[in-house]
């Protein structure tokens, strides 16, 4: 767990405001994603990236965009699209398709609307 | 498409008591099973996990079993402690597929 770091920890948003959301990771791994929770929600996919320069929408994609320029790395940008954007944001990680599916998270990041 | 329900929601069980929480899932195709346990503010870490050529696995106080039949598959927590307090996640998926879909969570309260 302590080769993924997201930073903030904590994040606040102004109307209108894009913002952009860190995620590194140190463990080699192909595989990234970002998942948004919701108290009584679970965990909801925004986005994931197989490999860098190539990454798919989840299932709340809508006001949301990523990038993968780099192995270790798969910034998030919530932007001002998102309405409802409050809520805890995990990255997380894994291996890749030849070597299963378990999922490395970061510690997250609360972002907050202002 | 995957779908995965968790019940019960919320389970309270007493120091030293088995805890089980259920999983089912939709998906007949789906061939790995992890389990996340979440303290409060903290991040998700997988606990255990099988896949589908297996029906049981265990691992000190935790197991898991699998009934590919019905579709469902069970988190088991024997001798439960104060630090078995979480909510716990399960999910489904494809083992070599990258995506996961997670269920709802469930939350275990541990009593004293």
């Amino acid at each position: 767990d302590g080769g993924i770091t997201q930073s903030p920890k904590y994040l606040f948003r102004k109307e209108g405001q894009n913002v952009t959301l860190s995620c590194e990771q140190n463990l080699n791994h192909d595989a990234m994603y970002w998942y948004r929770q919701d108290p009584g929600q679970g965990l909801r996919l925004i986005y994931y990236s197989q490999i860098v320069n190539d990454f798919q929408k989840g299932d709340i994609a809508e006001g949301y965009s990523v990038s993968r320029e780099k192995k270790e790395s798969f910034p998030l940008t919530v932007t001002s699209a998102q309405k409802n954007p409050t809520a805890f944001y995990l990255c997380a990680s894994s291996m890749g398709t030849a070597a299963g599916g378990t999922q490395y998270f970061g510690p997250g990041t609360r972002l907050l609307v202002l | 498409g995957e779908n995965v329900e968790q019940h019960p929601s919320t389970l309270s069980v007493q120091e030293g008591d088995s805890a089980v929480i259920k999983c089912t899932y939709s998906d007949s195709a789906s061939n790995y099973f992890p389990w996340y346990k979440q303290e409060l503010g903290k991040r998700p870490q997988l606990i255990i996990d099988i896949r589908s050529n297996v029906g049981e696995k265990k691992d000190q106080r935790i197991a898991v079993t699998l009934n590919k039949t019905a579709k469902h598959f069970s988190l088991h927590i024997t001798e439960t402690q104060p630090e078995d307090s979480a909510v716990y996640f399960c999910a489904e998926g494809l083992y070599g597929n990258n995506r996961l879909a997670f269920g709802k969570g469930n939350q275990v309260v541990v009593i004293p």
